[in-house]
């Protein structure tokens, strides 16, 4: 079973610029959730999507968001982009969503880098 | 609200010693505990969970006992190897709300 795949894995942008990252969850996960990781201040929780709907939402700005599509793939987009979004974004998967107790499967995570 | 507070790294230890990484956390209601891993490269894995109190999680030599009593979920491990060289997170899962995760530690074994 093919596991939680991100693309791309780097990315180098410069501040006002705007990103695009891409998720594609493990067959049958109709979950994906996005996680921001800096070394100051952890993972944080950005947002989850289910089955295409935005159901949980993390406390960051407006800049920050994303989608799901019909099969479960999900995008994130970075707006305005600023020296402190540079971090590691994971993306998760799972089955039932972030609310219920089930495993979440994470990607290997986009590098993304602001100059 | 949330939080779990772990032990700040780096943590360095030569091949075949004791670990421990301290975890402990404030919640609501009864969270269920988890250990992750992220290896050079990767993604989180989870290590271990356990969901209720004195209840034990382990895998892989890894342990972590759920205690209620101090809100405490430590994570040991007997022998360390180089392999084991990570970061680990500890996590809590509590009500409708998504994982929280402490800060991570690092963990470098050397041989």
């Amino acid at each position: 079973k093919a596991g939680v795949t991100q693309t791309p894995r780097y990315l180098i942008k410069t501040r006002g610029q705007q990103v695009t990252l891409s998720c594609s969850p493990i067959s049958g996960h109709r979950s994906v959730s996005w996680y921001q990781q800096t070394p100051g201040q952890g993972l944080q929780f950005l947002f989850e999507y289910f089955s295409e709907t935005q159901r949980n939402k993390g406390n960051f700005p407006g800049r920050f968001s994303g989608r799901q599509f019909s099969n479960s793939r999900s995008e994130m987009n970075v707006s305005t982009l600023e020296l402190g979004d540079s971090a590691l974004y994971l993306c998760a998967s799972s089955f039932a969503g972030v609310r219920e107790l089930n495993e979440q499967f994470f990607g290997p995570g986009t590098r993304l880098t602001v100059l | 609200g949330n939080s779990v507070t772990q032990m700040e790294g780096p943590v360095t230890l030569s091949e075949e010693a004791f670990l421990t990484i301290n975890c402990t956390y404030t919640a609501t209601g009864y969270p269920s505990l988890f250990w992750y891993v992220q290896y050079p490269g990767e993604g989180l894995q989870l290590l271990l969970k356990a969901t209720k109190a004195d209840d034990k999680g382990s895998n892989k030599g890894f342990e972590a006992t759920y205690r209620k009593e101090t809100t405490s979920f430590h994570l040991e491990k007997g022998s360390v190897q180089v392999s084991d060289s990570a970061v680990y997170f500890c996590a809590l899962h509590s009500g409708n709300t998504p994982l929280v995760f402490g800060k991570g530690t690092r963990l470098s074994v050397i041989a």
